[in-house]
């Protein structure tokens, strides 16, 4: 069975970082592509990151690009998301998603998230 | 990278069908057999319903379909249950440059 924990939210304030991890077990995590998906409080569904199965390639929404950096270790199955400069518009749960073989495809497995509030 | 348009809401009656429709591109929806649709129950994470515009995964029921016509993709809920009550979302690759996005989501309520 597929099983994928975050941890790693909490309150930080404007201009903090934080790291998010997300553990992984139930597949063979060197295989498939990550991603991050986020949802802020009542909102919908917002890309923010992949990986590559290798973690050779990844990719960004515009949003986040240049303050977010995802990153994996495969020998540990763990998914990593390093996040600076957070906004209050940054708040939001954070989920986990395991993909395809191909990095394209959208998202098909999510954890169940971890909320992430920036606010002083 | 503008979110994939959908309707806010859609309801109906137990039984019946609904179509949830999801609009884009030709920069993403319509230029690529990579559309998804996901239910999401309050509080709950989302579920994959659909991959690669009609695939359905093994133990999705079979009363979900989907389908593309050119920029737009559709989900169809056919005999409507009340568990069928949440919010639904599609997704689409949409190039190198803006990758993946998201549609605005759709609440379906079981009249």
């Amino acid at each position: 069975e597929v099983q994928l924990v975050e941890s790693g939210g909490g309150l930080v304030q404007p201009g903090g970082s934080l790291r998010l991890s997300c553990s992984a077990s139930g597949f063979t995590f060197s295989s498939y592509a990550m991603h991050w998906v986020r949802q802020a409080p009542g909102k919908g569904l917002e890309y923010v990151s992949t990986v590559s199965s290798n973690g050779g390639s990844t990719y960004y929404a515009d949003s986040v690009k240049g303050r977010f950096t995802i990153s994996r270790d495969n020998s540990k199955n763990t998914l990593y998301l390093q996040m600076s400069s957070l906004r209050a518009e940054d708040t939001a749960v954070y989920y986990c998603v395991k993909g395809g073989v191909v990095v394209i495809a959208c998202p098909i497995y999510w954890g169940q998230g971890t909320l992430v509030t920036v606010s002083s | 990278q503008s979110a994939l348009t959908q309707p806010a809401s859609v309801s109906g009656s137990p039984g019946q069908s609904i179509t949830i429709s999801c609009t884009g591109t030709s920069s993403d929806v319509g230029n690529y057999n990579l559309v998804s649709w996901y239910q999401q129950h309050p509080g709950k994470a989302p579920k994959l319903m659909i991959y690669e515009v009609s695939k359905r995964p093994s133990g999705v029921s079979n009363r979900f379909s989907a389908s593309k016509s050119g920029n737009t993709a559709s989900l169809t809920i056919s005999g409507l249950q009340a568990e069928d009550e949440a919010d639904y979302y599609c997704c689409s690759y949409a190039g190198t440059s803006t990758f993946r996005v998201f549609g605005t989501g759709t609440k379906v309520t079981v009249l």
